[in-house]
């Protein structure tokens, strides 16, 4: 089984802070996702990646950044957290185009709140 | 945007009952798929139908697929409460990269609860 994990299930971070999210994947995927998970808005993209040091603006990307130095790690970075990057985060993994399926595998999500 | 609509954004049905949620979406896609997401939890993969296909099945899952009216449904046949989750559609277009996979969009999702 695919196995995605986050470091974090719950975090607390002060406003300026520089927080780091990690994620893992465990099945040699190409793709890393990041997204965001709010109230009444879905999931929305934030970073994601097709290979080792690439990496591509989702949907919103202020306020972040991402490193992918390693096929199988993910990190999204908030360089001066701000209240309104509290928020559910999820990462997820999915194989090149190569394959058949490009169904993601999600992580348990980091429950963030800047304070 | 891209994004499209969920409905309904709320369903409470009964244990044993079909629960049937929609989907609508603005521009072409590569197929759609179905994810399931248990209280404050990762999502999970539930099912895909590609868009030269009209009807999947898996267990007690139904989609269905209408690009002409750019609209997917998912039926879940005879209710559990363990169904309890939200569900959420997402619509695949477009490319990343030549080599890479294609990026998803995902609706707001509909909120399913079944009674005992």
């Amino acid at each position: 089984d695919v196995k995605v994990t986050q470091s974090s299930r719950y975090l607390v971070k002060r406003t300026g802070e520089k927080v780091f999210l990690e994620c893992v994947q465990d099945m040699d995927h190409e793709n890393m996702f990041w997204y965001r998970q709010d109230p009444g808005l879905g999931l929305r993209l934030i970073y994601f990646s097709y290979d080792v040091k690439m990496k591509e603006k989702g949907d919103i990307p202020e306020g972040y950044s991402v490193s992918r130095e390693k096929k199988e790690r993910f990190s999204l970075i908030l360089e001066s957290a701000s209240t309104n990057q509290t928020s559910m985060y999820l990462c997820a993994s999915s194989l090149s185009a190569s394959a058949s399926s490009y169904e993601q595998y999600f992580g348990p999500g980091t429950r963030l709140t800047v304070t | 945007s891209q994004q499209g609509e969920e409905d309904p954004q709320a369903l409470s049905i009964q244990e044993g009952e079909n629960a049937t949620m929609n989907c609508s979406y603005k521009t072409s896609i590569n197929n759609l798929q179905w994810y399931r997401q248990n209280s404050g939890r990762g999502l999970v993969h539930l099912i895909l139908i590609r868009s030269n296909e009209r009807e999947k099945h898996s267990g007690r899952l139904r989609v269905t697929l209408d690009t002409s009216k750019k609209s997917s449904s998912l039926l879940i046949t005879a209710s559990r409460a363990a169904d309890t989750a939200s569900y959420f559609c997402a619509r695949e277009h477009g490319h990343l990269s030549e080599t890479s996979g294609s990026r998803l969009t995902f609706g707001e999702g509909t909120q399913l609860t079944v009674n005992p």
